[in-house]
């Protein structure tokens, strides 16, 4: 049963460049959420997606986009990078039941480095 | 929106005792408490959570028990063994609200052999 899968697992951008990230989530499971998690820090809430549309957001400017595929996958877009946007980008999946969803499950994570 | 605060930030312990990890939230509306279990450069892993209508839960050597008048819940590792040293997060939501989850500044847990 292969969980939540992430890619690439570490990349270096510059200032000024977009970055793609991309999630599979855990078998069975239909919603995806991402976290940013700065060195020495708990994950932040970016957004969720469920059914290919962006369910929720916290407080992250639109340069962080995302995209919920049929097959339930998902990215992560960050345009303009800063500096300020090293970290450590985590997905994770759970399934929508009504009002209360599963655990989430989290993937390994996507250490961006940007110079 | 949510805040949670966990304390302490770091937490040495000798094998064999106790450790006790202790989180606050602000948001009355909260009624879903997870508890997450990173080793470094792996994924955060949930060892136990504990929902707004249960004061305890436990499993094994690991319990919750969440105080919703005061608005605070703790974690507690009885018997701790090395493998247990890990950065402990506590989080908080409100079920609905997709799961997203507030998280706290994590708890570095070191035993000691």
């Amino acid at each position: 049963d292969a969980g939540v899968t992430q890619s690439p697992t570490h990349l270096i951008k510059t200032r000024g460049q977009q970055v793609t990230l991309r999630c599979s989530p855990k078998s069975g499971h239909d919603t995806v959420s991402w976290y940013q998690q700065a060195l020495g820090q708990g994950p932040q809430f970016i957004f969720q997606y469920y059914e290919e549309e962006e369910r929720q957001r916290g407080n992250f400017p639109d340069r962080f986009s995302g995209h919920q595929f049929p097959n339930y996958s998902s990215e992560l877009n960050v345009n303009a990078l800063l500096l300020g946007d090293s970290a450590l980008y985590l997905c994770a999946s759970s399934i929508q039941t009504g009002a209360n969803n599963s655990p989430l499950h989290f993937g390994n994570g996507t250490r961006l480095t940007v110079t | 929106g949510e805040n949670v605060e966990q304390h302490p930030s770091t937490l040495s312990v000798q094998e064999g005792d106790s450790a006790v990890i202790k989180c606050t939230y602000s948001d009355s509306a909260s009624n879903y408490f997870p508890w997450y279990k990173q080793e470094l450069g792996k994924r955060p892993q949930l060892i136990i959570d504990i929902r707004s209508n249960v004061g305890e839960k436990k499993d094994q050597r690991i319990a919750v028990t969440l105080n919703k008048t005061a608005k605070h819940f703790s974690l507690h590792i009885t018997e701790t063994q090395p493998e247990d040293s890990a950065v402990y997060f506590c989080a908080a939501t409100v079920s609905g609200s997709a799961r997203q989850l507030t998280f706290g500044s994590g708890t570095q847990l070191t035993v000691l052999p």
